[in-house]
């Protein structure tokens, strides 16, 4: 069963840093694109990053470029976001998904990014 | 970037009605369209996929048409686990963009 279960959430102060974690379970992680998305209180999704299966080809919307990283640990089975210079509008739910051809069946949980002084 | 407009934002409805959400792209986007249901605190599910293509394991009273820029999702006879939000999803290019989403409430 393909499991997807991201962490690192939690309130920080505008100018900030934050690193997200999704840990995968259930199919062969480096096989797979894997991306980012998150969706802000109350509002839509908005696509954020994505990554190939080595890590060597990433993207990232114009709203993050930057500021965000996205990196994965294929021995560990884990996708990363590492989150800089954040601000209020950053707040979210940051999603991972598992790539099915640039479209997704499969999401995690998600994690709370409040972004606040 | 490609634009994705879904109409109506929300929609009443009734159990047993059939409903039919619309989104329109910016520009041809071919078949490569998603459509997703979102319920409240929970992550999306994936319905629709290449605008026509069900998702194993989703009832078949769903079904998506359209190609190029204006797309349909419907709900041949709505039931109660249904009411939920419903996204779509273009994947011609990148960046990637979802419509604002479509609210469906009990009338």
């Amino acid at each position: 069963e393909v499991q997807l279960v991201e962490s690192g959430g939690g309130l920080v102060q505008p100018g900030g840093s934050l690193r997200l974690s999704c840990a995968a379970s259930g199919f062969t992680f480096s096989n797979y694109w894997m991306h980012w998305v998150r969706q802000a209180p109350g509002k839509g999704l908005v696509w954020v990053s994505r990554s190939n299966g080595d890590g060597s080809t990433t993207t990232y919307a114009d709203s993050v470029k930057g500021r965000f990283t996205i990196s994965r640990d294929n021995a560990k089975n884990t996708l990363y976001l590492q989150m800089n210079s954040l601000r209020a509008e950053d707040t979210a739910v940051y999603y991972c998904a598992r790539d099915s051809g640039s479209y997704f069946a499969y999401w995690g949980q998600g994690t709370l990014v409040t972004v606040s002084s | 970037d490609i634009q994705m407009t879904q109409s109506p934002s929300t929609l009443s409805a009734s159990v047993g009605d059939r409903v039919t959400i619309t989104c329109r792209a910016s520009q041809s986007i071919s078949s490569w369209l998603a459509w997703y249901q979102q319920k409240p605190g929970k992550a999306p599910k994936l319905l629709i996929y290449k605008a026509s293509s069900l998702q194993s394991g989703v009832p078949s009273r769903f079904s998506g048409s359209g190609s190029g820029t204006e797309f349909t999702l419907t709900v041949s006879s709505l039931q109660p686990d249904d009411f939920a939000t419903y996204y779509c999803q273009h994947y011609n290019s990148y960046p990637l963009t979802f419509g604002g989403g479509t609210k469906v409430e009990i009338k």
